[in-house]
C-alpha cells in the first residue's frame, strides 16, 4: 500500500483566499484524522471521521474551516477565507478504527501571506 | 482533559550511548499509547503501540514501556546512532470523557546523536 497520500505537499496563498487540502486514506481503514501541527500549540486534533461520518470536529479552530469525507477514499479540510494565523502543516492520519494504531500522511504544508 | 508531557525537551548524547525518553499523561483512561518519530520537515512514523493492557513493546532497539496506573510511558533507544536523531513523540489515545478516541500528543523530545 502507497500509504496515506496528501496533496499539495505545499501550499503558499494570499489571505482571504480558499485553500482546500486533500487526503487518500490507506485502504480499508475506517477512521480518518485530520491534525494541524505548529511551532506554539504541537499538534492538535482538529476532526475525526468513522466510517465517512465526522463523529468529533470539536478541535475545529472556527468557522472558516470545514472538513468533507464523501466516501471511504478521499476527505478533504477546506479553510474559506484563509489569515495568515492558519499557516501551519496539516497533517490526515488514518486507522482500521479510532482505537487502533493511527499512520500519518507527509502532511501539507500551507504558508498564508 | 488528557495534557500529555514529555521529558526532556531536548537531548544530546554521544553515539553508543542508551538513553530514556520520558513520558506522562493525566488520565489513565486510554486505549493505548504510541510513541512516534519524526523527521524535520517529514511526518510521523510510528515506531511503537502499547495496549492499555500490555506493558512493554519492543522492536529491534526500541523499548516502550508503560504504567497505565501512574500515567507513564519511556522508550529506550539501545547503542544510539546518529541516524536516531529526531523528534520523538508520545500520544495516548484516549477512552473517556472529552477527549474520548483522540490522541492527544506530548510536546516531543528532540533526540541529538552525535558522532
Amino acid at each position: 500500500d502507497a500509504g496515506v497520500i496528501q496533496s499539495p505537499r505545499h501550499e503558499v496563498t494570499e489571505m482571504g483566499q480558499e485553500v482546500t487540502l486533500r487526503c487518500k486514506p490507506i485502504s480499508g481503514h475506517n477512521s480518518l484524522f485530520w491534525y494541524r501541527q505548529t511551532m506554539m500549540r504541537g499538534l492538535e486534533l482538529l476532526i475525526y471521521f468513522n466510517n465517512n461520518v465526522p463523529i468529533d470536529d470539536s478541535g475545529m479552530p472556527e468557522d472558516r474551516f470545514s472538513a468533507k469525507m464523501p466516501n471511504a477514499s478521499f476527505s478533504t479540510l477546506k479553510i474559506q477565507p484563509s489569515e495568515p494565523r492558519d499557516s501551519a502543516v496539516y497533517f490526515c492520519a488514518s486507522s482500521l478504527d479510532y482505537y487502533n494504531e493511527q499512520f500519518f500522511g507527509p502532511g501539507t504544508r500551507l504558508t498564508v501571506l | 482533559k488528557q495534557e500529555v508531557t514529555q521529558i526532556p525537551a531536548a537531548l544530546s548524547v554521544p553515539e553508543g550511548e542508551n538513553l530514556v525518553l520520558n513520558c506522562s499523561f493525566t488520565d489513565s483512561a486510554i486505549y493505548n499509547l504510541q510513541w512516534f518519530r519524526q523527521d524535520p520537515g517529514k511526518g510521523l512514523t510510528s515506531l511503537l503501540l502499547i495496549q492499555s493492557s500490555q506493558r512493554e513493546q519492543t522492536s529491534g532497539r526500541l523499548n516502550a514501556s508503560l504504567d497505565k496506573s501512574s500515567g507513564r510511558s519511556t522508550l529506550y533507544i539501545a547503542a544510539s546512532q546518529p541516524g536516531d536523531s529526531a523528534t520523538y513523540l508520545c500520544a495516548a489515545l484516549n477512552a473517556g470523557g472529552t477527549s474520548y478516541g483522540k490522541l492527544t500528543f506530548g510536546q516531543g523530545t528532540i533526540l541529538t546523536v552525535h558522532p
